[in-house]
C-alpha cells in the first residue's frame, strides 16, 4: 500500500537532548512538509522541501533542522534549542505544489520529560 | 494578521441538522482552497477542494467567494460520524505553501 509513514508514534525528550522524527513516503511525491500542532491551534509550518537536497524554512523553523537526501525521506530533528517542543508533529507530502492536495502521516506526539 | 481565520466553535447540532462553517483568508492572490477533516489526535484528511463555481460531494457543499475572500462548507443531514474538527486550508500565491485555519469543532448529537 502506498502511503506516508511517521515514526515513532510517541516520543519523549529529555532536557538538552536532540531527537529525530522519521517521515517516509512511497507515493513518489516531490514535496514534503513538517507541521506542528498545539492544542486548540492550527497547523504551523516548520520546514518544507520541494525537491531532493533542497528545503526552505516555514513560519516556526527556529530550533528545528531537516534534511532531504532522498525523495522518500524527510526527517525532522528537534534540537535542544527548541525550548517548547511538546506538540503533535505531522509530516505531509504532495505530488507537486500546484496540485495542492496534501497527504499526512499519522503524526508523532513529542513530550518533554 | 493571520493568513486564515476560522470560528473555532464548538458547534453542537442534532442529527439531521444542516450546519455551515465559514473561513476568511487574507491573501487575495491565494491559489487553491480546501477543507480538511481532522478527528481527535489523528492526521487531517482531505474532505474536498473548493472552487469558485462551488462544488458538492454528497451531503457536503463548498463555496469560494474570491471578492470577499471567504470559503464556506455546508453539511446537510448531519450524521454522528460527521463529528470532527474541520480545517480550512489556503495555499500561497505561488501554491507551494499551505496555511491552515485553527479548525472548527463540530459535534453531532443523537
Amino acid at each position: 500500500d502506498g502511503g506516508i509513514t511517521q515514526s515513532p508514534k510517541y516520543l519523549f525528550r529529555k532536557e538538552g537532548q536532540n531527537v529525530t522524527l522519521s517521515c517516509e513516503q512511497n507515493l513518489n511525491h516531490d514535496a514534503m512538509y513538517w507541521y506542528r500542532q498545539d492544542p486548540g491551534q492550527g497547523l504551523r509550518l516548520i520546514y518544507y522541501s520541494q525537491i531532493v537536497n533542497d528545503f526552505q524554512k516555514g513560519d516556526i523553523a527556529e530550533g528545528y533542522s531537516v534534511s532531504r537526501e532522498k525523495k522518500e525521506s524527510f526527517p525532522l530533528t528537534v534540537t535542544s534549542a527548541q525550548k517548547n517542543p511538546t506538540a503533535f508533529y505531522l509530516c505531509a507530502s504532495g505530488l507537486t505544489p500546484e496540485l495542492g492536495k496534501l497527504f499526512f502521516g499519522s503524526g508523532t506526539q513529542l513530550s518533554v520529560l | 494578521r493571520k493568513e486564515v481565520e476560522q470560528d473555532p466553535g464548538p458547534f453542537n447540532v442534532p442529527e439531521g441538522a444542516t450546519v455551515a462553517f465559514n473561513c476568511t483568508y487574507s491573501n487575495s492572490a491565494s491559489q487553491s482552497f480546501f477543507w480538511y477533516r481532522q478527528d481527535c489526535r489523528k492526521e487531517p484528511k482531505l474532505l474536498m477542494s473548493v472552487y469558485s463555481s462551488g462544488n458538492e460531494d454528497g451531503r457536503f457543499t463548498a463555496q469560494l467567494n474570491r471578492a470577499s475572500q471567504y470559503i464556506s462548507l455546508l453539511i446537510r443531514d448531519s450524521k454522528l460520524s460527521d463529528s470532527a474538527t474541520y480545517l480550512c486550508v489556503v495555499t500561497s500565491n505561488t501554491g507551494n505553501q499551505f496555511y491552515f485555519g485553527t479548525g472548527t469543532s463540530l459535534t453531532v448529537i443523537p
